[in-house]
């Protein structure tokens, strides 16, 4: 069974201030893949990012930035100088091939960013 | 359009009515999620479209949910005799193909509220 814990349930911010967000995963499949969406007030999820389970690799993307750790089961996601446009709800997620594609989602962290 | 859409976006109906829920894919997507989001919960899969047919219907939560889709597009979730515990966001996605690897786009939702 897959499971993605992220602990953090609601974190503020001010803005300008670096954040980042904790992802956690549990999967006894060697092939895999990771997921972040950002979930805005309006309600819509939005892609952030994909990661395969052989490329450890950090990926920057602007202000954005991931950090896939193996060892550690975790993929976490960090907003550099944070913007209040950046407050939404942020989801990791786990699919593994042979599981229908279907994505294994943790429970969510709330990002409050202000002025 | 080109995003995937759903309708309606709000629905309040009385506990023990049947409501249908309709999801839009985007066009050529032959990959067709839906999922629920209750309050608490997080994010929950419920069932899975490759084309017409529907291999995994795993996250239904009782067997008064159901799910078709024709012609390879639209999609229509019914809940039938509703609870008060199917309150909830419904969301749809769809991918262009089954295949983990693939990020899956997300509609807007339908809010069900059962009184």
């Amino acid at each position: 069974a897959q499971k993605v814990t992220q602990a953090q349930t609601e974190i503020s911010v001010v803005e300008k201030e670096d954040v980042t967000l904790d992802c956690v995963y549990e999967t006894r499949d060697t092939t895999y893949y990771l997921f972040w969406y950002k979930q805005p007030p309006s309600g819509e999820l939005v892609f952030l990012i994909r990661r395969n389970s052989f490329d450890e690799q950090n990926e920057i993307s602007g202000r954005y930035s991931w950090n896939f750790q193996k060892s550690t089961s975790s993929f976490n996601f960090t907003i550099t100088a944070s913007q209040v446009v950046d407050s939404a709800v942020y989801f990791c997620a786990l699919n593994v091939p042979g599981t229908a594609s279907k994505l294994t989602f943790g429970t969510g962290t709330r990002l409050q960013v202000t002025l | 359009g080109a995003g995937v859409s759903q309708s309606p976006s709000n629905k309040v109906t009385e506990k023990g009515k049947d409501v249908e829920l309709r999801c839009d894919p985007i066009s050529g997507h032959t990959a067709l999620y839906w999922y629920r989001q209750s309050l608490g919960q997080g994010l929950e899969f419920l069932i899975y479209f490759q084309g017409n047919s529907a291999p995994d219907k795993s996250g239904l939560p009782s067997d008064r949910f159901s799910a078709e889709r024709t012609g390879g597009s639209v999609s229509t979730l019914t809940i039938q005799r509703t609870q008060q515990e199917d309150s909830a966001v419904y969301l749809c996605a769809s991918s262009s193909r089954q295949g983990s690897y693939n990020e899956q786009f997300f509609g807007p939702g339908t809010r069900l509220t059962v009184l």
